[in-house]
């Protein structure tokens, strides 16, 4: 299997322009996430996707931010317009069924964003 | 609250000595619990994992980790450390909902020649 795919790999944009992040999760897997890795803040729970439909966005940001799945193989994390303190790396991470614990999560290598 | 605590930021071994990363977590109730692996640049990669069968768990690359109830430790071990396992790496567990990880706040392992 290819994993999970992510891109772009790095970005680099100027403030106030619009990111669109991509994902492609592993085949078969019907939970979806989207991670925020920074040094101050560790690894956080942006969103998370259960066949498709949005469970928990929560640790969205905020407005900037959006996030959609329009089918099972599919996902995008957007930002608009960005800001320097959106700089990050940003994991994408599906598992097989995460309505039950235990499962094990997947992670993309990651899109590195830097916004000046 | 559920947590993980990482209890070092850094480690330091010599390439064929022993590794040990510790962690300890505080829970409710039995977590499963994951241990991650993140090279430079890279996502992360699990390297184990328990989910409440054997308390001793193997892994990828010659890593193990007991759980231990009783001292709520989930200790990552190595026998013998290789350059390539200079990494930084993350204990998990898993939340109070399904789908929510705890993750620990990393211990960088660094392999000298």
């Amino acid at each position: 299997d290819a994993g999970v795919i992510q891109s772009p790999r790095h970005e680099v944009t100027e403030m106030g322009q619009e990111v669109t992040l991509r994902c492609k999760p592993i085949s078969g897997h019907n939970s979806l996430f989207w991670y925020r890795q920074t040094m101050m803040r560790g690894l956080e729970l942006l969103i998370y996707f259960n066949n498709n439909v949005p469970i928990d966005d929560s640790g969205m940001p905020e407005d900037r931010f959006s996030a959609k799945m329009p089918n099972a193989s599919f996902s995008t994390l957007k930002i608009q317009p960005s800001e320097p303190r959106d700089s990050a790396v940003y994991f994408c991470a599906s598992s097989a069924n995460q309505q039950r614990s235990g499962n094990t999560i997947y992670f993309g290598e990651g899109s590195w964003l830097t916004v000046v | 609250a559920q947590s993980v605590t990482q209890l070092d930021s850094h480690v330091s071994v010599s390439e064929g000595t022993p590794v040990l990363l510790r962690c300890n977590y505080s829970s409710s109730y039995s977590p499963s619990l994951f241990w991650y692996v993140q090279h430079p640049n890279k996502g992360l990669q699990l390297l184990l994992k328990y989910t409440s069968a054997a308390t001793l768990v193997k892994g990828i690359n010659g890593f193990e980790a007991e759980f231990k109830k009783s001292e709520t430790s989930f200790h990552l071990t190595k026998p013998s450390a290789h350059m390539s396992d200079a990494a930084e790496y993350f204990c998990v567990a898993g939340g109070d909902s399904s789908y929510k990880l705890i993750f620990g706040s990393g211990t960088r392992l660094l392999v000298r020649p």
